[in-house]
Parts: structure tokens; C-alpha cells; sequence
């Protein structure tokens, strides 16, 4: 089954304690990205990577990290959180060229984060 | 910069009703547009997308979408709605002529269709 793996679904943790939330998709698309979801402010992109080892800035990207070392997987790291960034976070994948501009994203089924 | 607005934070209807839900946008050239639902503790679905062509497009659960360039508008609309039409669903744009660009997000409305 096509399907975009995000982990953990639910996370408490405390202020400045590292985390990272995987990301892994199985339908080899070039494309992925990470976004947030924020009552009031819908989905805002934190991150985005084309392929292996390229990324870049999103809308949101302080606070935040990634890395691209394989075309499957996107983790999102969170060196040291903070209350601000306790949020309902979204990996989302598709292919590139004509169809990243046209064609959907596949999103995964969410993290919700909270930092204390 | 390309911006998308919805313009209603929640849409009430009675189930077997017409159902409406508004967005509008601004880009630079011209938008490729979609739809996404959103289902309590899911991720998003892809509903429908206007890229070319024929302005009313349909899409999934018997949805479809109308774009109006004059209005710069791309209502999400279906004929008779559904209980299990309540969620929460986005509006979203890319321009088609800036090269890569982002996909930019409505802030969602709520929809809640009542038996």
C-alpha cells in the first residue's frame, strides 16, 4: 500500500530535550516535505527536499532541522523545543517536475507534538 | 507571492443539502488549484485540482470545484452533503509560472453537515 509513515503519532516532552520525527514514504517520489498545522493558520511548510541531499527553507523553518540521506526517508529534528513548537505536524511526498506542480501530495497521518 | 483566502472558519449544513465552501486566491500568473480534506486524526486527502481546461472539475465523494479567473475564485461544492462530509477541508495554489514554487494553504474550513 502507497502510504507516507510518520513516528511518533503522539509525543509530551519537555523544553530543550532533542527529538526527531521520522518520515519515510515507499512510493519513490522525489519530493518531500514537512509542514505544520496551527489553529487559525493552516499548514505552514517548515522544510522541503527535492531529492537525496537537497533542502531547503520552508515559510517556518526556525527551530527546525532535516536531512535527505535517502530518497525514502525526511526526519524532522528538533534540536532543543520549545513550547512554541508544540504543533500537529504533516510529512507529505510527491514526484517532481510536471507532476510536483500539478500533481497531488500524499500526506502522512500526523505527529502530534506537544513541549512543556 | 501567491496567498489563498477562506473566507468562512466553519460551513453548517443540513444533510441532503447543497453544500458550498469558499476560497479565493492570488497569484502573480496563473494558479493551479486544489482541494484536500482533512478527517479528525488523519492526514490530508486529495480531493480535486484545477490545471487547465474546463472550469468545473470533479473530484472524489461526489465533490466538484468551479474556477472563476474574473472572481479569482475556486468554490468546493456538492449537491447533496453527507453526514460523513463533516471535516475540515483546505484550499490550496501554486503558480503555474514561477517555476517551483511552494503550494500555499487556505487556513481550513470546518465543515459540519447535521442529520
Amino acid at each position: 500500500e502507497a502510504q507516507v509513515t510518520q513516528n511518533p503519532r503522539y509525543l509530551i516532552t519537555v523544553t530543550g530535550k532533542k527529538l526527531t520525527v521520522t518520515c519515510s514514504q515507499n512510493m519513490n517520489h522525489e519530493y518531500m516535505s514537512w509542514y505544520r498545522q496551527d489553529p487559525g493558520l493552516g499548514l505552514r511548510q517548515i522544510y522541503y527536499s527535492m531529492n537525496v541531499e537537497v533542502t531547503d527553507k520552508g515559510d517556518v523553518p526556525e527551530g527546525y532541522k532535516v536531512s535527505r540521506k535517502e530518497k525514502r526517508n525526511f526526519p524532522l529534528i528538533l534540536e532543543s523545543p520549545s513550547p512554541n513548537q508544540t504543533s500537529l505536524y504533516f510529512c507529505a511526498s510527491s514526484l517532481v517536475g510536471l507532476a510536483l506542480s500539478t500533481g497531488e501530495l500524499f500526506f502522512g497521518e500526523g505527529s502530534r507534538l506537544t513541549v512543556l | 507571492a501567491q496567498s489563498v483566502a477562506q473566507p468562512e472558519d466553519q460551513v453548517n449544513v443540513a444533510e441532503g443539502n447543497p453544500l458550498t465552501v469558499k476560497c479565493t486566491y492570488s497569484v502573480s500568473g496563473n494558479p493551479y488549484l486544489f482541494w484536500y480534506v482533512q478527517y479528525p486524526n488523519r492526514g490530508l486527502q486529495f480531493l480535486l485540482k484545477y490545471i487547465t481546461g474546463d472550469n468545473l472539475v470533479k473530484g472524489s465523494y461526489g465533490f466538484e470545484a468551479e474556477f472563476n479567473k474574473s472572481q479569482t475564485s475556486f468554490h468546493l461544492k456538492k449537491p447533496s452533503a453527507l453526514v460523513s462530509d463533516s471535516a475540515l477541508y483546505f484550499c490550496a495554489v501554486r503558480d503555474m509560472g514561477s517555476g517551483y514554487s511552494t503550494l500555499t494553504f487556505g487556513k481550513g474550513t470546518m465543515l459540519l453537515v447535521s442529520p
